[in-house]
């Protein structure tokens, strides 16, 4: 079956500009988590959606961060007013259950 | 969350086995090992996860001694497919996982 999606798969926007991306995880998994990985280092946890809802939104760096997510399926991270540091690569992941997440190929951000 | 600590680089060579060693001394009961293997521009994927003693699968075996504060994850007979970055976690069972990732193990296979 079809794993994790991600779109795009590589953005470059200019410095100031609101990007959204977007994740479509697998049917049926009823948690989605968002994770943010700056070259060379490990993951960093933003946002947990289970349902549509977020109970755990402590990772997000600050409020031009934010995420929804819809119909218990896609889910979208936005940045706005983007800022250099802000350039990495974002990871969904999907799970089934407590342990085990799928995780998706990412959406590499460069701001310029 | 435990806080797992790892070697943050190994090297090996074709056919041999690769043990990486992960220590969490703060392991809670409710906490599963789990490991994670990542490619150059992927992301991770899950390869095993354990309680206690020793779990086996397709890909590797994971070793867990009683008192939990460590596990080896074993690779048997490594390939050059296998260089990735391998990162240990703890995962708790009770409820959602914000998984903490910290540097992973660089693992370079060599012919």
């Amino acid at each position: 079956g079809a794993g994790v999606s991600q779109s795009p798969s590589n953005k470059v926007t200019e410095k100031g500009k609101d990007v959204e991306l977007r994740c479509d995880p697998i049917s049926g998994h009823t948690a989605l988590y968002w994770y943010r990985q700056r070259l060379g280092q490990g993951l960093e946890f933003l946002i947990y959606f289970q349902g549509n809802s977020a109970p755990d939104k402590s990772g997000l760096p600050s409020d031009r961060f934010s995420a929804e997510r819809t119909g218990e399926s896609v889910s979208t991270l936005t940045i706005q007013r983007t800022q250099q540091e802000d350039s990495a690569v974002y990871l969904c992941a999907s799970s089934p259950g407590q342990l085990e997440q799928y995780f998706g190929p990412g959406t590499r951000l460069t701001v310029t | 969350l435990a806080k797992t600590t790892q070697p943050i680089s190994m090297d090996s060579y074709e056919g041999q086995e690769v043990n990486i060693t992960c220590s969490h001394n703060n392991i809670a009961t409710n906490d599963y090992i789990t490991w994670y293997q990542q490619f150059p521009s992927q992301g991770p994927r899950f390869i095993i996860q354990g309680y206690k003693t020793k779990v086996t699968n397709e890909v590797a075996s994971l070793f867990i001694p009683a008192d939990r504060k460590s596990s080896t994850l074993s690779l048997p007979r490594v390939s050059l497919s296998d260089t990735a970055v391998y990162y240990c976690l703890v995962a708790f069972s009770g409820g959602y996982n914000k998984l903490i990732f910290g540097a992973g193990t660089r693992l370079a296979v060599h012919p």
